[in-house]
């Protein structure tokens, strides 16, 4: 059975500062690896997607993850956050055969000035 | 260009009724998949439909079925509604061949089961 773990639940940071979500995962294949954002008032859209090649992908506004197979760990990153980053982020990851994305909790991201 | 939009935003139900709700997915797009998020957690995958036939399902009942029309749109019924049944329901659109795990979500509909 496939499950992602987020590991922080609520963040707080300033303006500026760097940002690290964890997210593990276990499965017993080959996954894709997916991390989506829903802005406050804002439906759900993708940040970045890892399916093979460079562990390290870039997404938008600034966001990379880094794919570490031997720690099942996907985890996102940013070097200086902005208040307008706050928003919801979902870790997800899709079994090579099947089409669902598994999601995990979130965490929410509030950025203060 | 259209994104996904689904109807209607929000209702209320009551326990043992039955609810649809109705999707039309991104222009281009011809799969729809449909998630339950409830306060709190992150998506959890009901199934998905492609060429009006459900491709894969989730850990979802009987209770919860579904349905793809020649157009692409999409309905999920939820059958004999239990509280908690109440959540937000997400349905979300990719294009066959590049169904990357791309997908492009909805705002969704706000279920409250009374």
């Amino acid at each position: 059975a496939q499950s992602v773990s987020q590991h922080n639940h609520h963040v707080i940071l300033s303006e500026a500062a760097s940002l690290e979500l964890g997210c593990n995962y276990s499965y017993g294949g080959t996954v894709n690896l997916f991390w989506y954002v829903q802005y406050p008032g804002q439906h759900l859209q993708l940040l970045l997607k890892y399916f093979s090649g460079d562990p390290l992908v870039k997404g938008i506004k600034g966001f990379e993850a880094e794919f570490i197979k031997s720690k099942f760990s996907f985890n996102l990153r940013k070097p200086s956050v902005q208040w307008s980053d706050t928003a919801e982020y979902f870790c997800a990851i899709q079994g090579y055969s099947g089409y669902a994305l598994n999601f995990g909790k979130g965490t929410s991201l509030l950025v203060t000035p | 260009d259209a994104g996904v939009t689904q109807s209607p935003t929000h209702l209320i139900k009551t326990r043992g009724q039955q609810v649809t709700l109705r999707c039309s997915p991104k222009s281009g797009h011809d799969t729809v998949s449909w998630y339950q998020q409830a306060l709190g957690q992150g998506p959890q995958f009901i199934f998905q439909y492609y060429e009006e036939e459900e491709r894969q399902r989730g850990n979802f009942p009987d209770r919860f079925s579904g349905h793809q029309f020649p157009n692409y749109s999409s309905e999920l019924n939820v059958n004999a509604l239990l509280l908690g049944d109440s959540a937000l329901y997400l349905c979300a659109s990719s294009a066959v061949g590049r169904d990357t795990g791309e997908l492009f979500f909805g705002e969704g509909s706000r279920l409250t089961v009374l």
